[in-house]
């Protein structure tokens, strides 16, 4: 199947500072990628739909000003986390949709995100 | 928001015998999709099963699809320790792309 990173995989940071996570597809494009959230022990909640080349689509709640997302090319998207709090300790994980075939969605292997 | 919700939330089990897993939806769906996903890591994509079909088999995997109760179900036979792992059920509507998850069943394999 398709490959799909994440860096970093870890971040520690202290509350305030801005946090960058990268999405990459590397062996497919992908127009359009995903990023989730996911809690402990709990299912992965979707926050926003990133389309290379426009702008991201945000869920009902998710604050576009807080988490900014980048996608400037076929292979890369970025989330940047701003100001971070440690409310916005969590997994994130992203994923991109590979065109070809039945669109199937290969995630990335998530970033464990804590802010002190 | 969350879309499916699978059943049971944790299953035990020793290897050898097969699980089972069921997931319920309540919109309109494009495809269904399982994923797995080992503690802390990222998830891995099982088997894409289209709204007009029934049945599909990946390997040890059979995973079924009503759309009429608007459920699936993913069957693992002869499990093995490293099928230990979350599953989750993902929907996709008509209108996009983007996958709505079920909450997850807890699987353990045990020797």
């Amino acid at each position: 199947g398709a490959v799909v990173s994440q860096h970093p995989s870890r971040v520690i940071c202290k509350s305030g500072t801005s946090v960058k996570i990268e999405c990459r597809s590397l062996d497919f494009q992908a127009t359009t990628m995903f990023w989730y959230r996911q809690f402990p022990k709990q299912s992965l909640m979707l926050m926003a739909t990133s389309n290379e080349g426009s702008k991201a689509t945000y869920e009902q709640g998710v604050e576009k000003d807080k988490f900014l997302i980048n996608h400037a090319s076929l292979t890369l998207s970025t989330l940047t986390v701003t100001s971070a709090h440690p409310e916005d300790s969590s997994f994130y994980i992203c994923s991109a949709r590979d065109t070809r075939g039945e669109g199937t969605q290969y995630f990335g292997p998530g970033t464990r995100l804590t802010v002190l | 928001s969350q879309q499916g919700e699978e059943d049971p939330q944790a299953l035990s089990i020793q290897e050898g015998e097969n699980a089972t897993m069921n997931c319920s939806y309540k919109t309109s769906i494009n495809n269904l999709q399982w994923y797995r996903q080992n503690s802390g890591r990222g998830l891995v994509h099982l088997i894409l099963i289209r709204s007009n079909e029934r049945e599909k088999h990946s390997g040890r995997l059979r995973v079924t699809l009503d759309t009429s109760k608007k459920s699936s179900s993913l069957l693992i036979t002869a499990s093995r320790a490293a099928d230990t792992a979350s599953y989750f059920c993902a929907t996709v509507s008509p209108s996009g792309y983007a996958l709505n998850f079920g909450k997850g069943t807890s699987l353990l394999v045990t020797p």
